[in-house]
């Protein structure tokens, strides 16, 4: 079992509508949370990181962390054409510095 | 700019040959690190500094892989006798510090062909 596992998609999504991405963990020591958006060819661009169990908002995107289960998500509010990327998820175990990265969720926004 | 950069974006060697390549973390940032991404894969871990300690490396890192950070500053990654399956994305990513808010901030990457 991966550390991090994401549905790999592709996840196709209207213009206008919520997005939902979603990422479960194994290790339960996993201290931090973080979103990446990583479009084609090229680095990794953070979103946004959680910590703390439920929501976190900023601006069209809210994190959701539930601990008890293990889970990740990040809703994207009225998607724009400009979000299809791919999606990292990556935890990072309490007083580890490594970001372990689950494969990623290819993002479609459909006019 | 003030983000990280690295150098160069692209490299293209023949199997056998040796690559180095360069990374500028944020200027106040401590921690390095290196990462590799293959296609349809997510970023894997390969070893971080913090200044110019190597403190942890991963199993991904063979003995043909090497990495350097000596005045605490900028990074080296050199990979002796390339392979074709050392073909990558190599990323590097800088952090302040630690804690549950840090967050890494990845360079533009240095994308490797191994012919």
């Amino acid at each position: 079992q991966k550390e991090v596992e994401q549905n790999s998609g592709p996840l196709s999504v209207p213009e206008g509508a919520i997005a939902s991405l979603n990422c479960t963990y194994s290790d339960r020591g996993s201290q931090s949370f973080f979103w990446y958006r990583q479009y084609s060819g090229k680095s990794p661009e953070l979103i946004m990181f959680i910590y703390s169990n439920g929501d976190k908002e900023d601006g069209r995107f809210t994190a959701q962390l539930n601990k008890a289960s293990q889970y990740v998500s990040l809703l994207i509010r009225d998607s724009q054409p400009s979000d299809s990327a791919t999606y990292l998820c990556a935890g990072r175990p309490f007083g580890n510095e490594k970001l372990t990265f689950g494969t990623g969720t290819r993002l479609t926004i459909i006019p | 700019d003030t983000g990280v950069s690295q150098d160069p974006r692209h490299k293209i060697t023949k199997r056998g040959q040796n690559v180095t390549f360069r990374c500028d973390p944020i200027s106040e940032h401590n921690r390095l690190y290196w990462y590799r991404q293959t296609l349809g894969q997510g970023p894997e871990f390969l070893t971080y500094f913090q200044n110019e300690a190597q403190l942890e490396k991963s199993r991904l890192l063979s003995d043909r892989f090497s990495a350097e950070r000596p005045k605490g500053s900028f990074s080296t990654l050199e990979i002796q006798r390339t392979e074709q399956g050392d073909s990558a994305m190599y990323l590097c990513a800088s952090s302040r510090g630690t804690g549950a808010q840090e967050t890494q901030y990845f360079g533009p990457g240095t994308r490797l062909l191994v012919l």
